[in-house]
């Protein structure tokens, strides 16, 4: 059974740069059938988009974040990554990273909160 | 870019049935029948309940069901039962600028 697990700090400081690993377990990373994306949502709200990514390394983003954020993948490890930068407190939400099967995000992991605060 | 629309709740009796829609344009779901559903409990991550307008995942109930006319996607979902209270999220594919993905608003589902 695939399994996504999403990692990081739970707290980074406004103007700072967010990191989040999302480790897949259960399959591999590199399957040419698949995007890996990520999608937050801030408290009490819904769905965002943030970007996603091939095996290979290619990458979309959401335009409204794409000045802001680097997705990348580390096949070795079965990893991908999402890096936000300049962060304020309108980033806070839930993080969730995702498997992309064609269009539909099919096998979510748990997500994780992180906040922006000083 | 623009989220889906959708209305902000809904709500049925037990047993019957409900629609929810999702409204977008020729550049997302009206183009493409990429149109996915998601249902999200509380304090859950969202689960895949619908995808390509109408297909359902293993596992999920043949309660729930997908359509779709020109711009507008609706998930119908029939005999309700207390467990299907949750929100619901309709997403699909976009070209509106480069290819990217794209969600509605989301729906609250109460089961009255």
């Amino acid at each position: 059974q695939l399994q996504l697990q999403e990692s990081g700090p739970g707290l980074v400081k406004p103007s700072e740069t967010l990191s989040l690993t999302c480790t897949v377990s259960g399959g591999s990373i590199s399957s040419i059938s698949y995007y890996w994306g990520w999608i937050r949502q801030p408290p009490g709200k819904g769905l965002e988009w943030i970007g996603s990514v091939f095996y290979r390394g290619s990458t979309y983003y959401n335009p409204s974040l794409k000045s802001r954020v680097t997705i990348s993948v580390d096949t070795s490890k079965n990893q991908f990554s999402l890096k936000l930068s300049s962060v304020t407190a309108a980033d806070t939400a839930i993080f969730y990273c995702a498997r992309i099967r064609g269009v539909p995000f099919d096998y979510w992991g748990q997500g994780t909160l992180v906040t922006v605060s000083s | 870019q623009s989220a889906l629309t959708q209305p902000a709740s809904v709500s049925g009796s037990p047993g019957q049935s409900i629609t929810i829609s999702c409204t977008g344009s020729s550049l997302d779901l009206g183009g493409y029948t990429y149109v996915s559903w998601y249902q999200q409990h509380p304090g859950k991550a969202p689960k895949l309940m619908i995808y390509d307008v109408n297909k359902r995942p293993s596992g999920v109930s043949n309660r729930f069901s997908g359509s779709k006319s020109g711009n507008t996607a609706s998930l119908t979902i029939s005999g309700l039962q207390a467990e299907d209270e949750a929100d619901y999220y309709c997403n699909s594919y976009t070209t509106s600028s480069t290819p990217n993905w794209v969600f509605g608003g989301g729906t609250k589902l109460t089961v009255l």
